[in-house]
């Protein structure tokens, strides 16, 4: 069964700097490609970022590029997002995704969310 | 703003039929397979339909899914009340490098 656990949210202050995890389980990591995807609330959801399955590859949506990082480490099955230089528009609940198949939006599986607040 | 449009919302009562459109451009729908997806209130989403109307397993063939031109939708047949959600399409866009999603239609069963 696959199992996407997502940690690290929280309340922080804008401008400031946060890491999220993602720890999976049930499958083969390294075989995915796997993304980001938040919803702030009440609100749609909105792609964030997207990672290969070697890490080789990511990309970003135009408004976090420059200031999140997506890496993962594919001996610990962990997916990661550094958030830096947070805005109030960044708070939502994250989702980590593991893809179906490379650059097609098709997120199989989702992790239940972590919520990151950005206010002062 | 969304790349992708879809209606804000859709209804109908138990066992009707109902479809949601969404509508693109050519450097994604037009290019793409387009992916639906299913919220449930309080829920993270669901993966309904990919590869514009492959099922994945354990979703009811009263979903299906296709597309035409610049163009998908998303059809519930035998409408239940526990169809009641948001549904989102997506799909990769290959101008912008990203996934797009449309802003959701949020569907309510009389």
């Amino acid at each position: 069964e696959v199992q996407l656990l997502e940690s690290g949210g929280g309340l922080v202050q804008p401008g400031g700097s946060l890491k999220l995890s993602c720890a999976a389980s049930g499958f083969t990591f390294i075989n995915y490609a796997m993304s980001w995807v938040r919803q702030a609330p009440g609100k749609g959801l909105e792609w964030v970022s997207a990672i290969s399955g070697s890490g080789g590859t990511t990309y970003y949506a135009g408004a976090v590029k420059g200031r999140f990082t997506i890496s993962r480490d594919n001996s610990k099955n962990t997916l990661y997002l550094q958030m830096n230089s947070l805005r109030v528009e960044d708070t939502a609940i994250y989702y980590c995704v593991k893809d179906l198949y490379w650059g097609s939006g098709s997120g199989s599986d989702w992790g239940q969310g972590t919520l990151v607040t950005v206010s002062s | 703003q969304f790349v992708l449009t879809q209606p804000p919302s859709a209804s109908g009562t138990p066992g009707q039929r109902v479809t949601i459109s969404c509508s693109g451009g050519s450097s994604n729908i037009g290019s793409k397979a387009v992916n639906w997806y299913q919220q449930l209130p309080g829920a993270a989403p669901k993966l309904l339909i990919h590869s514009n109307n492959q099922r994945p397993s354990g979703v009811p063939d009263r979903f299906s899914g296709s597309k035409l031109g610049t163009s998908a939708s998303l059809a519930i047949s035998g409408l239940q009340s526990e169809d009641e959600a948001d549904y989102y399409c997506t799909t990769w866009d290959d101008r912008l490098k990203a996934w797009v999603f449309g802003g959701g239609t949020k569907l309510t069963v009389l």
